[in-house]
């Protein structure tokens, strides 16, 4: 079954750091995720990619985050200089379509910034 | 603000029983309601799904009711096992595409 997959699965980086976080979508699906969910607290969106343009975006996702999706296959969030608050699990998923369609989820890359 | 109330916290429930989960949104343009089951590392899955012009939607045992006056809806697990031992996310959308989660809730069944 196809699967959503992320890199790494932890990622340990100090205050100021940039990240990169990578993802591989399901091959036929050409919309995607991001989210992050700090640790106890809810599942929060980040941005959403269709096209190589972001289609939409929260007010997390400000002026240190961006996305990419470099090649065929890949889909990127970098954070260019990562703060304490950002350590939380970041999630990548993909969809066929954009509207009402099932989002599949990766398994997570777990940030930790010291 | 929180766009998506979710309650219990965390439920616990014996083999057989029903467990309901219930959120609550504020934002009338929602019109899609979606709840994710999620297992210890790994991503949410989508569990089931419902668009307000209907009040019930009913997958194996698992049932979504919906109440657009009250801006409510909830999930009932039938039957629960304790493989449905998860936590999970309720979620809203305006446009399909950006969901608000609610805070989810941990369901342990007991065997």
């Amino acid at each position: 079954e196809p699967e959503v997959t992320q890199t790494p699965s932890h990622q340990v980086t100090q205050m100021g750091q940039e990240v990169i976080l990578r993802c591989v979508p399901i091959s036929n699906h050409l919309y995607f995720y991001w989210y992050r969910q700090i640790l106890g607290q809810k599942v929060e969106f980040l941005v959403s990619f269709y096209n190589n343009e972001i289609s939409e975006k929260s007010e997390i996702f400000d002026d240190q985050f961006s996305v990419e999706r470099p090649d065929g296959s890949n889909f990127t969030l970098k954070i260019r200089s990562t703060k304490l608050e950002d350590s939380a699990m970041y999630f990548c998923a993909s969809s066929v379509m954009l509207s009402y369609n099932e989002q599949f989820f990766g398994p997570g890359t777990r940030l930790t910034v010291l | 603000q929180q766009q998506v109330k979710q309650s219990p916290q965390s439920l616990i429930v014996q083999k057989g029983g029903i467990s309901i989960i219930n959120c609550a949104y504020e934002n009338t343009a929602f019109d899609y309601f979606p709840w994710y089951q999620q297992f210890p590392g790994k991503g949410p899955a989508l569990l089931i799904a419902i668009r307000p012009d209907v009040s019930e939607k009913k997958e194996g045992r698992f049932t979504i009711s919906f109440n657009k006056s009250a801006k409510q809806f909830s999930l009932h697990i039938m039957d629960s096992q304790p493989g449905d031992s998860a936590t999970y996310f309720c979620a809203a959308s305006n446009t399909g595409n950006q969901f608000y989660f609610g805070t989810g809730t941990s369901l342990t069944v007991i065997p």
